[in-house]
């Protein structure tokens, strides 16, 4: 089975503050996909990342970069110097690369607030 | 760029009524997917639709639900006879190949009462 934790439900910073947020996954997949989408007050779900198993590589988009970590099953999202547009419900997910299952299977999710 | 669409963007039901849901996806995208998402909770996996025909379904989907694609460019859920736990955000997703990213549409907000 395929589980995705994300332990941090809520976290408020003041902007330009840097913010770490934590996913850690579970599966016996040996490939797999790795998401993070960002939902902000108006509702949408908006696709930031997708990373494959095999790319354990780092990337930076901007402000935002991610860290992969197959060691620890991790899959962080850090923003740098937040700003008020980053204020969102953000869902680390998860899916198989091969195999019968298409599904997303996603976090509880984690509301960030930044404050000016 | 090419986006999903959803209509309508809010939906009031009564408990029992039918309702349908409808998504444009992206033009040259092949794999559809629905989704819900509980007021507060996390975002569930519903239904997985290619070439005419369910690929993959969650405990979630039961009889009461049903997807189509009447024509070449919508994409319809419907629920049969709505439940008061009915109410959800339900989005719709596609994808071109299934390995690919799903991206979704903006969401339908029911509220049956």
């Amino acid at each position: 089975a395929q589980k995705v934790t994300q332990a941090q439900t809520e976290i408020s910073v003041v902007e330009k503050e840097d913010v770490t947020l934590d996913c850690v996954y579970e599966t016996r997949d040996t490939t797999y996909y790795l998401f993070w989408y960002k939902q902000p007050p108006s509702g949408e779900l908006v696709f930031l990342i997708r990373r494959n198993s095999f790319d354990e590589q780092n990337e930076i988009s901007g402000r935002y970069s991610w860290n992969f970590q197959k060691s620890t099953s991790s899959f962080n999202f850090t923003i740098t110097a937040s700003q008020v547009v980053d204020s969102a419900v953000y869902f680390c997910a998860l899916s198989p690369s091969q195999g019968g299952s298409e599904k997303l299977v996603f976090g509880k999710g984690m509301k960030l607030t930044v404050n000016p | 760029e090419p986006e999903v669409t959803q209509t309508p963007s809010h939906q009031v039901t009564q408990m029992g009524q039918e309702v349908i849901l409808r998504c444009v996806p992206i033009s040259n995208h092949l794999y559809f997917y629905w989704y819900r998402q509980i007021l507060g909770q996390k975002v569930e996996f519903l239904v997985s639709f290619y070439n005419n025909e369910i690929s993959e379904k969650s405990e979630i989907f039961d009889d009461q639900f049903s997807v189509e694609r009447p024509d070449g460019s919508n994409f319809t859920l419907k629920i049969r006879s709505t439940k008061l736990e009915d109410s959800a955000m339900y989005f719709c997703a596609s994808s071109r190949t299934r390995q690919e990213t799903q991206y979704f549409g903006p969401g339908t907000r029911l509220l049956v009462l």
